[in-house]
């Protein structure tokens, strides 16, 4: 237990659906992060907020839209996925984004898109 | 663009053997971390080790960093087969904000 937990655990959708990862931090962190992880690949940074503000946008499809309503919440609005967006999404936090030390991990979000 | 790089790609050993993964980047960095993922789970921080260092310990973990070369090692002693998961470095650069992860290295421990 790591003190970030992630909802759901699993999802599938298809490709017009609408859903929504959440992302939970107890930490009293200030930074949160979405990751996707695909088979093969290097863990994929996507955003990051800092103080509740976006300071990373990695090229993400706007088919995916963050939200970061207060520092110990973070959501992923998906919308129009495609089946090559079938990945494992992760959440991280850390204590400030700008000082980066250790980051805590969510177990993720499996999302299959058909 | 990738920084951290892990060999091997996939490592299988016998319980109470030691594993020795490598890590190597392209460019200066001010730290590199250690994480562990078991299957389809998020990732464990497992160790930090600054551009100053050359070696931390903890626990049954062992890790260098040899900043000339610009790789790093992760050593576990006396393997378990709760050990089995993936292994990843990541690295961060002076002026940037983010960890860049590498592909990982799978262990595999046999009882």
């Amino acid at each position: 237990e790591t003190g970030v937990t992630q909802t759901p655990r699993h999802l599938v959708m298809g490709m017009t659906n609408k859903k929504s990862l959440k992302c939970e931090q107890h930490l009293g962190h200030n930074a949160m992060y979405w990751y996707k992880q695909s088979a093969k690949k290097p863990l994929e940074l996507m955003f990051v907020y800092n103080f509740k503000e976006q300071t990373e946008n990695n090229s993400v499809p706007s088919r995916f839209s963050p939200e970061c309503p207060n520092s110990s919440h973070l959501f992923l609005h998906l919308h129009t996925l495609q089946p090559e967006d079938s990945a494992l999404y992760l959440c991280a936090s850390s204590q400030r984004a700008d000082h980066q030390e250790t980051q805590y991990f969510g177990p993720g979000t499996r999302l299959l898109v058909l | 663009s990738q920084q951290g790089e892990e060999d091997p790609q996939a490592l299988s050993i016998q319980e109470g053997e030691n594993a020795t993964m490598n890590c190597s980047y392209k460019t200066s960095i001010n730290n590199l971390q250690w994480y562990r993922q078991n299957s389809g789970r998020g990732l464990v921080h497992l160790i930090l080790i600054r551009s100053n260092e050359r070696e931390k310990h903890s626990g049954r973990l062992r890790v260098t960093l040899d900043t000339s070369k610009k790789s790093s090692s992760l050593l576990i002693t006396a393997s378990r087969a709760a050990d089995t998961a993936s292994y990843f470095c990541a690295t961060v650069s002076p002026g940037y904000s983010t960890l860049t992860f590498g592909k990982g290295t799978m262990l595999l421990v046999s009882p």
